[in-house]
């Protein structure tokens, strides 16, 4: 089975300072993809980073950084020099063959908030 | 370039009521997928399909029908609405790449009340 764990319900994070949001995973595919998506209050689904499984190196994406630890199932989404715009939820999700085809599961986000 | 795009956007349905949840995509993407996404809660996935002709089950797919007769298309059919269908829709697309270039597009979204 395939499975994403997002156990942060909510963060804060003071503007300009970096925050780590936890995402652990799942699965018996040794081929697999990560994934982080964010999505503001106006509710369209943004694409951050992305980390494969075979990745040797962990993804990088301007502000964004995934601590990948492929050993511990984890992949953490690192932002530095936290902006305003960054208020919104963070979904962590993962590509993995599950009993069949490819698919792509969510796990259920964490909300960050910036303070100024 | 459309991208994915998904009508309605929003809509209203009485219980019981039956309707088709429109998606298409100009990427000749063979990935698919239908996701709904409650208020607060994160995105579980009710079908997906790999290509024309081909779909599966995801994890939520009681109370909807898809199917997929081209590349393009990929309705959700919502028959005899529940108010427990009450929800935002989304569909998404991605190719059959591997690596940074097989994340998924989104639609916009649909929001749909069933009272």
């Amino acid at each position: 089975a395939q499975k994403i764990t997002q156990t942060q319900p909510g963060m804060f994070v003071q503007e300009k300072e970096a925050v780590t949001l936890d995402c652990t995973y799942d699965t018996s595919d040794p081929s697999y993809g990560l994934f982080w998506y964010k999505q503001p209050s106006s509710g369209e689904m943004i694409f951050l980073i992305y980390q494969g499984s075979y990745d040797q190196q962990n993804a990088t994406e301007g502000r964004y950084s995934l601590n990948f630890q492929k050993a511990r199932k984890s992949a953490n989404l690192v932002i530095s020099a936290s902006q305003l715009g960054d208020s919104a939820m963070y979904f962590c999700a993962m590509r993995a063959n599950s009993g069949g085809y490819q698919k792509v599961a969510f796990g259920i986000g964490t909300k960050l908030q910036v303070i100024p | 370039n459309a991208g994915v795009t998904q009508t309605p956007k929003f809509r209203i349905l009485k219980i019981g009521q039956s309707m088709t949840l429109q998606c298409a995509q100009d990427m000749n993407h063979n990935y698919m997928y239908w996701y709904r996404q409650d208020p607060g809660m994160g995105l579980k996935l009710i079908y997906y399909s790999v290509g024309a002709g081909i779909t599966d089950k995801g994890e939520v797919p009681n109370g909807y029908n898809v199917s997929r007769s081209t590349t393009e298309d990929f309705p959700l059919r919502l028959e005899l609405a529940a108010p427990s269908q009450t929800s935002v829709y989304f569909c998404a697309s991605s190719p059959p790449d591997r690596g940074p270039r097989e994340k998924l597009f989104f639609g916009s979204g649909t929001q749909l009340s069933v009272l």
